[in-house]
């Protein structure tokens, strides 16, 4: 199946930094979500994008549509302990409609 | 409104074994995904279902594998026989079509096939 591509694969940080993690993907797409999956937890949904070049803020997360429609970003500003954890983009491709695939994930360690 | 139910959260069983988890989804939604994650291959979709019926199956691994969702309010996702590489987190997530299909994931069972 589809499979997308998420990079950096994994940080360390220091809190107080900001984030930047990436996702692409070699098949366009025209919804991008943004999960977090805490420790023994599911994932849950931090952002949703629906059109390509839009740039969606959650507190301190942001996220952006690529306009290629083939990638998506994330940031996080102003880090503390609780963003650790693992990030996944997901979305369908074009004309599966609610077939959603992951990203590989990318799992965020803040140091205090 | 509970989100989505999985049970049971933990199961170890031995090798040979039939595994059955099952799946409550939040109520109303129409979408309902079965997802297996494992370090090596991340997040995998195997099944979704569309009102009750199964749309794409083509992620389940191997014919040991099955599922059913017999109505609106339950799902479930059968190994047998179960082998040790099945040993996997797996979550079940469901969506609605009229919110544009974001999927809402319960809190996973974690099997363990000895």
């Amino acid at each position: 199946g589809q499979q997308l591509n998420q990079s950096p694969q994994s940080m360390f940080i220091q809190e107080g930094e900001d984030v930047s993690m990436n996702c692409t993907s070699s098949s366009i797409f025209n919804t991008w979500l943004w999960y977090k999956q805490d420790p023994g937890e599911g994932p849950v949904l931090l952002i949703a994008l629906y059109k390509a070049g839009e740039l969606t803020s959650n507190g301190r997360l942001t996220a952006q549509f690529g306009i290629t429609r083939k990638d998506s970003f994330l940031n996080i500003s102003a880090s503390i302990p609780s963003d650790v954890g693992i990030y996944f983009c997901a979305g369908p491709t074009l004309g599966t409609g609610n077939q959603f695939y992951f990203g590989t994930g990318t799992s965020l360690t803040v140091i205090p | 409104d509970a989100g989505v139910i999985q049970s049971p959260r933990h199961e170890v069983t031995e090798m040979g074994q039939e595994v059955t988890l099952r799946c409550k989804p939040i109520s109303g939604h129409d979408y309902l995904f079965w997802y297996r994650q494992t370090m090596m291959r991340g997040l995998e979709l195997l099944i979704y279902f569309n009102n009750n019926v199964p749309i794409d199956d083509s992620g389940m691994p191997e014919d040991r594998f099955s599922a059913k969702m017999p109505n609106a309010s339950f799902s479930t996702l059968k190994i047998q026989p179960s082998e040790p590489r099945d040993s996997a987190v797996y979550f079940c997530a469901s969506s609605s079509s009229g919110t544009s299909g974001r999927p809402f994931f319960g809190p996973g069972t974690r099997l363990t096939v000895l």
